[in-house]
């Protein structure tokens, strides 16, 4: 399969732990982005990478989120010292760079914290 | 900055009758248009886009949109619904050109369904 993979898929974690998710994406795409999604409303950006170099970070991204690209290739997202707030679907998508790209999107990650 | 509002949160139709599902959007740019879809349990899927080519742009599934400048719209549209249209759909706007960002600004959704 060629699409755009996270890891793991469902995570449920007490609040105050640390948790990291992956993303794969398709594998000829420069760019990787991550978007969180809560119930009922549609996905928000939080933060785009073009290679390995993190481009831009959106407001929502706190201190206690971290995302890096370290190869250009997959990507992570940390949240550490989770809250209940956090309980969302994070998504990770990627296009290639130029006009009229269009971005795939993973089945994304659902964080419980409980 | 972009911006899309999505009219309905819900819209419910019978199946073999028409859909229009309703987007405005704004952007200081000029603006890239998608239309995204939903399954439950799947990924965000494109169904079109719009790049200033056509302004009545062809997706998959049937679905299509028109882009309307003056009215800063960008609606959805299938003569005929299928149970399996059934789903959430989002509007989204990016910058075409300039804005400094790459982000897809999404609306926040409105959900389809299809009664038999």
């Amino acid at each position: 399969d060629t699409g755009v993979s996270q890891d793991p898929r469902h995570k449920i974690t007490k609040r105050g732990q640390n948790v990291t998710f992956r993303c794969d994406p398709i594998s000829e795409h420069n760019r990787l982005y991550w978007y969180r999604q809560t119930l009922g409303q549609g996905p928000e950006f939080l933060t785009y990478f073009q290679n390995e170099a993190q481009l831009e970070k959106s407001r929502l991204l706190s201190d206690r989120f971290s995302a890096e690209r370290p190869k250009g290739s997959f990507s992570t997202l940390e949240i550490q010292r989770t809250e209940q707030g956090d309980s969302a679907m994070y998504l990770c998508a990627s296009s290639q760079q130029g006009e009229n790209t269009e971005a795939f999107f993973g089945q994304g990650t659902r964080l419980t914290v409980v | 900055a972009q911006s899309v509002t999505q009219l309905d949160s819900h819209v419910s139709v019978s199946e073999g009758t028409p859909v229009l599902l309703r987007c405005n959007y704004s952007s200081s740019y000029s603006p890239s248009l998608f239309w995204y879809v939903q399954h439950p349990n799947k990924g965000l899927q494109l169904l079109l886009k719009y790049t200033s080519a056509a302004t009545l742009v062809k997706g998959i599934n049937g679905f299509e949109a028109e882009f309307k400048k003056s009215e800063t719209s960008f609606h959805l549209t299938k003569p005929s619904a299928h149970m399996s249209d059934a789903a959430e759909y989002f509007c989204v706007v990016s910058p075409l050109w300039g804005g400094g960002s790459e982000k897809l600004v999404f609306g926040k959704g409105t959900k389809l369904t299809v009664n038999p």
